[in-house]
């Protein structure tokens, strides 16, 4: 299976600051990558669709000033939570997609959990 | 969207006992997909189910696509068992992953 690795795996910041969270693929390019958030005992909730030259699709209710997507590489997309309060705590993970496509098998970074104080 | 629905919510079970978990969806699909998610957080491919049966080990799956539902069946089970159960969907002419609530599992030894 495919390996998708996430940087920082976790991360402590006070309230107002940016933090960067890395997604990359490792065994394969991949022109689309899909970022999630997940609240305790809760599922994963899509956040965004990443595409590799072209601006993020982001879901209904998510604010994308908030929430920058940048796929800079085809192995590697950032999530930049931007004036991080603590509601946006949550664990946050990507997939990438088998050959690049969705309906194929997807991958599932190990995760990045922030605490926002 | 596409709802899915997972069942039981929980599930406790003594280690060695068998299980399955029912993963209803309400449209059609082309990508079915289970997943474990260990206590770290880190979601493990189980199958890629779309249709049909597959095993692996301790573990099967089956999807039947017409009915819009999936089994995950879990044999001889053991704590290392222990987790969170998730079925995902991607909706057929689409290309988003929307996940189940999920069903929580405690194996005890």
């Amino acid at each position: 299976g495919a390996v998708v690795s996430q940087h920082p795996s976790r991360v402590i910041c006070k309230s107002g600051t940016s933090v960067k969270i890395e997604c990359r693929s490792l065994d394969f390019q991949a022109t689309t990558m899909f970022w999630y958030r997940q609240f305790p005992k809760q599922s994963l909730m899509l956040m965004a669709t990443s595409n590799e030259g072209s601006k993020a699709t982001y879901e209904q209710g998510v604010e994308k000033d908030k929430f920058l997507i940048n796929h800079a590489s085809l192995t590697l997309s950032t999530l930049t939570v931007t004036s991080a309060h603590p509601e946006d705590s949550s664990f946050y993970i990507c997939s990438v997609p088998e050959g690049g496509d969705p309906t194929d098998t997807q991958y599932f970074g190990p995760g990045t959990r922030l605490t926002v104080l | 969207g596409i709802q899915v629905e997972q069942s039981p919510p929980d599930l406790i079970l003594q280690e060695g006992a068998n299980s399955t978990l029912r993963c209803n969806f309400s449209d059609s699909v082309n990508n079915l997909q289970w997943f474990h998610q260990n206590p770290w957080g880190q979601l493990i491919n189980l199958f890629y189910i779309p249709s049909g049966t597959k095993q692996n080990g301790r573990l099967s799956a089956t999807t039947v696509a017409t009915e819009r539902y999936s089994l995950l069946y879990i044999s001889s089970s053991q704590t290392t068992d222990s987790g969170v159960y998730f079925c995902a969907v991607v909706k057929a002419a689409g290309n988003k992953l929307t996940f189940g609530g999920g069903t929580r599992v405690l194996v005890k030894p």
